[in-house]
């Protein structure tokens, strides 16, 4: 099953425009991570917030959670056709974290294809 | 480029066969996770190995099997292949105790 949704499932948008997508997930966790993949190939991972955080950066994307609604927001600041991409938001599927040593088993959603038109 | 790497990149089987799909993690990376994404949905988890041992399983049947060898690197093999079984898989490494998962590129299987 899928733990969490993202939304929109597509958003179309032109250069220099900012894209915000959103996730929503269904049982406590120790972090959200978000991925992106580039048309059918392997996923980058962009961005890890712990669940003690609200707010976080990197570049032009910025991050936030809230626990209390369980959602989550990606938005990408001034896209640039290389954007072009789609967004996964992805959590541990226990809940509990790396406990006794590997590393989480991620669940994600179907993911928000973006378009940025040049 | 994460330094993970999978083989073949394509594959074309027929309903009924075996297939055996390879991953060479990261050096270093002693943990690797299997996934299978369906066309336009999100990864899934198949199962993790951990110094090659499994280390947790999502909803697959016995017929995915994995193998982790002492250099990390990884098999994933699928018995009496499905239709249903069409999908890009994933393999993904880890450094020790790590939240973060590193991609190899894919192998898109085909079942006809």
């Amino acid at each position: 099953s899928q733990q969490g949704e993202e939304d929109p499932q597509a958003l179309s948008i032109q250069e220099g425009e900012n894209a915000t997508m959103n996730c929503s997930y269904k049982t406590s966790i120790n972090n959200l991570q978000w991925y992106r993949q580039n048309s059918g190939r392997g996923l980058v991972h962009l961005i890890l917030i712990r669940s003690n955080e609200r707010e976080k950066h990197s570049g032009r994307l910025r991050v936030t959670l809230d626990t209390s609604k369980k959602s989550s927001s990606l938005l990408i600041t001034a896209s640039r056709a290389a954007d072009t991409a789609s967004y996964f938001c992805a959590t541990d599927a226990s809940g509990r974290g790396i406990t006794q040593g590997g590393s989480e088993k991620l669940v994600f959603g179907k993911g928000t294809k973006l378009t940025v038109n040049p | 480029e994460t330094g993970v790497t999978q083989s073949p990149t394509h594959l074309i089987k027929t309903r009924g066969q075996q297939v055996t799909l390879r991953c060479s993690s990261q050096s270093g990376h002693n943990t690797v996770s299997w996934y299978q994404q369906a066309l336009g949905q999100g990864p899934q988890f198949i199962f993790q190995y951990y110094r090659e041992e499994e280390n947790g399983r999502g909803n697959f049947p016995p017929r995915f099997s994995g193998l982790q060898f002492p250099n990390y690197s990884s098999e994933l093999n699928v018995n009496a292949l499905e239709l249903d079984d069409s999908a890009l898989y994933l393999c993904a490494s880890s450094p020790i105790v790590s939240d973060t998962q590193y991609f190899g590129p894919g192998t898109r299987l085909t079942v006809l």
